[in-house]
């Protein structure tokens, strides 16, 4: 795939329950990213793989936030349980040298919008 | 982390007019980039500068990468309907990790037809 995979696009949940979110990278990306996005803000690194290693992870809150990628491929990212301060967008990001000349940008996925009640 | 400040924070401009953004670092950065992000929507990479002092055209989008490797700005010429969006920068440097990126606060354009 040319275009990075996410799901659910949406999500309403009550807080103290358990989501997860989905991420499929652009084929051949070795280095995946998830990020969270609060309204009005620009995106905040939550997690970086490299193939299926966490490469950093230093600002995941790691009391409810778990991450995987367990085949290096695609991703998901876990929050249980939720939080009212949790709403956000979450959104992965892909990258990697797929061809001569590219150079490792990261290309984002559509995300997730979270809404914890 | 790295703080990454844009200007303005919002824009309304009439269809037409050319629009300037930029964004100032505390740090240092080896690239800089500019996203655009519809409602809803990831970010789009639009410029990726990797040079002091380079400038990239990418139709009516311009950017330049300052010569103190801590500022960019993006120039959009003739805007039209569809330039409506945020604009983010992000920064990319040495310090923290291969290819960790920290992102400003964001520029929302809005062009009144």
């Amino acid at each position: 795939e040319a275009e990075v995979a996410q799901s659910p696009r949406y999500k309403i949940t009550e807080k103290s329950q358990a989501v997860a979110f989905w991420c499929d990278p652009i084929s051949g990306h070795a280095t995946l990213y998830w990020y969270r996005q609060i309204l009005g803000q620009g995106p905040e690194l939550l997690v970086q793989f490299q193939d299926e290693s966490v490469v950093d992870d230093s600002q995941l809150p790691k009391d409810r936030f778990s991450a995987e990628r367990l085949k290096g491929v695609d991703s998901t990212l876990k929050i249980q349980p939720a939080e009212l301060g949790d709403s956000a967008m979450y959104l992965c990001a892909s990258s990697g040298i797929r061809l001569a000349g590219d150079y490792n940008e990261q290309f984002f996925g559509p995300g997730t919008r979270l809404t914890v009640l | 982390g790295q703080q990454l400040n844009q200007s303005p924070q919002s824009m309304f401009i009439q269809e037409g007019e050319d629009v300037s953004m930029n964004c100032t670092s505390s740090s240092i950065f080896n690239t800089w980039l500019w996203y655009k992000q519809d409602p809803g929507e990831g970010p789009v990479l639009l410029i990726a500068l990797y040079k002091a002092g380079e400038l990239t055209s990418n139709g009516r989008l311009t950017a330049q990468f300052g010569i103190t490797r801590k500022d960019s700005f993006l120039n959009i010429s003739a805007s039209i309907p569809s330039d409506v969006g945020i604009y983010f920068c992000a920064g990319r440097g040495s310090q923290t990790g291969a290819n960790n990126l920290f992102f400003g606060t964001g520029t929302r354009l809005t062009v009144i037809p």
